[in-house]
């Protein structure tokens, strides 16, 4: 079946640090990515998709690259800041289903 | 943003009662769906809609019934609402007309039952 999953958190960083949050998957087909972030109180917002293998999606300063030989789409972001601190989602939409399938959500928290 | 709202934003009823949400969109989209997000689950789809009255379960669709009778509308109605339904509750949106098309979520619906 199509499943998503994230590195636990709370991941706690301080201002101007890097960022990771690893994101892999098991699916069918040809599966979409995407990442989401959800910020206090709020509903969630799209962050940045990739559609097929060794696409890279970019918004924000955040990047993921889709990359099939290792079912990894991890999150990256050179320099974050107290804005960046949500609750981010890693998601893959089945081609075979159309269903979003959601990981379990990683909290980042910068800190000044 | 997608046009998409929810009421209420908020609710408090008692075990029991029956429930109705609302998601709204103006953005005539085909496919509407409802998820509901709990601590350690991320979200997970309870009910969706591929076009005015046609609607097929979701992964955790026990106890929940929706409705859709407008392209813009899509309810999802609690009979009768227990502990274990308080929950967030998020509409979302795909298309306009591919099932396969990113999908955007509403400001989401906080129900608690006590």
């Amino acid at each position: 079946g199509n499943s998503v999953t994230q590195m636990e958190g709370p991941v706690t960083l301080s201002e101007e640090a890097f960022l990771t949050i690893n994101c892999t998957y098991t699916a069918t087909g040809y599966p979409s990515l995407f990442w989401y972030v959800q910020y206090p109180g709020e509903g969630l917002q799209l962050l940045l998709k990739a559609t097929k293998a060794d696409d890279k999606g970019s918004n924000k300063g955040f990047e993921a690259t889709y990359r099939k030989e290792t079912t990894s789409f991890h999150l990256e972001k050179g320099s974050v800041q107290v804005s960046d601190s949500a609750v981010y989602f890693c998601a893959l939409l089945s081609s075979n289903t159309g269903k979003l399938i959601f990981g379990q959500g990683t909290t980042l928290q910068v800190k000044p | 943003d997608a046009g998409i709202t929810q009421s209420p934003r908020h609710k408090v009823t008692e075990t029991g009662t029956p429930v109705t949400l609302r998601c709204h969109q103006t953005e005539n989209h085909r496919y509407m769906y409802w998820y509901r997000q709990d601590p350690g689950h991320g979200l997970r789809l309870i009910h969706y809609s591929y076009g005015v009255k046609d609607t097929d379960k979701g992964e955790v669709s026990d106890g929940y019934s929706v409705s859709r009778s407008k392209t813009e509308d899509f309810l999802l109605t609690l009979e009768s609402a227990t502990s274990s339904q308080t929950s967030v509750y998020f509409c979302a949106i795909s298309g306009p007309d591919r099932v396969l098309d990113t999908q955007y979520f509403g400001p989401g619906t906080r129900l608690t039952v006590l």
